[in-house]
């Protein structure tokens, strides 16, 4: 288990459903990042949230919209979306760097895998 | 574009064998560069480097960053069959808006007895 929780673990939905994605950490991180990463193939960066703001959007669709209600949770709400979003998406969090000298790894939930019927 | 390149793409080795895992990259920006290691989950941190030469090691894990020459490696010694992953290399960027992460696309490492 990680220090970073994501729920659920797995989640199948129509392309009609709106659904959440959730994530929480208590490590007291101020960044907060949401990745996909489809089958046999490296994470890929999704949005970038600093001190609850967004902070960076990797030209996602808006059928993914993240939201940061505060500094421990995070988002992803789901809507009318497409077969090939099945994947897993990760959650991570980290000390926000804005900058400062100091260094601190990303560290990630588990995941949700996701499938789109 | 940032770029990280991992070779080799896989790897089968027989416990007790010694791999070392190879990580280039073209990036703006750099801050650091990061390994970790990924079973079925999340991917779980082993290492962050931030300056050339210093060899950072835990247990039969090291690694080292040369950024003159732009690469990093992995090795692990003694290998056993609890480090069969997908091994990821990942450089951490300054941005306008932020840090981010550009992964290169692992090493699968397959350990037999």
């Amino acid at each position: 288990d990680t220090e970073v929780t994501q729920t659920p673990k797995h989640l199948v939905m129509g392309m009609t459903n709106k659904k959440s994605l959730k994530c929480e950490q208590h490590m007291g991180h101020r960044a907060m990042y949401w990745y996909k990463q489809k089958a046999k193939k490296p994470p890929e960066l999704m949005f970038v949230y600093s001190y609850e703001k967004l902070s960076i959007n990797e030209s996602v669709p808006s059928r993914f919209s993240p939201e940061c209600p505060n500094s421990s949770l995070l988002n992803l709400h789901l809507h009318a979306l497409q077969p090939e979003d099945s994947a897993l998406y990760l959650c991570a969090s980290s000390q926000d760097r804005g900058g400062r000298s100091f260094n601190q790894p990303q560290h990630f939930g588990d995941g949700t895998r996701l499938s789109i019927l | 574009e940032d770029k990280v390149v991992q070779s080799p793409l896989s790897l089968v080795v027989h416990e007790g064998d010694t791999v070392t895992l190879n990580c280039s990259y073209e990036v703006t920006n750099f801050r650091s560069l990061l390994w970790y290691k990924q079973e079925k989950k999340a991917p779980t941190f082993l290492f962050m480097l931030t300056s050339s030469g210093i060899e950072k090691k835990s247990g039969r894990l090291s690694s080292i960053l040369d950024k003159k020459e732009l690469f990093s490696i992995l090795n692990i010694t003694a290998t056993q069959t609890g480090d069969s992953a997908v091994y990821l290399c990942a450089v951490e960027t300054q941005g306008h808006a932020g840090n981010m992460l550009t992964f290169g696309g692992g090493t699968r490492l397959m350990v037999k007895p």
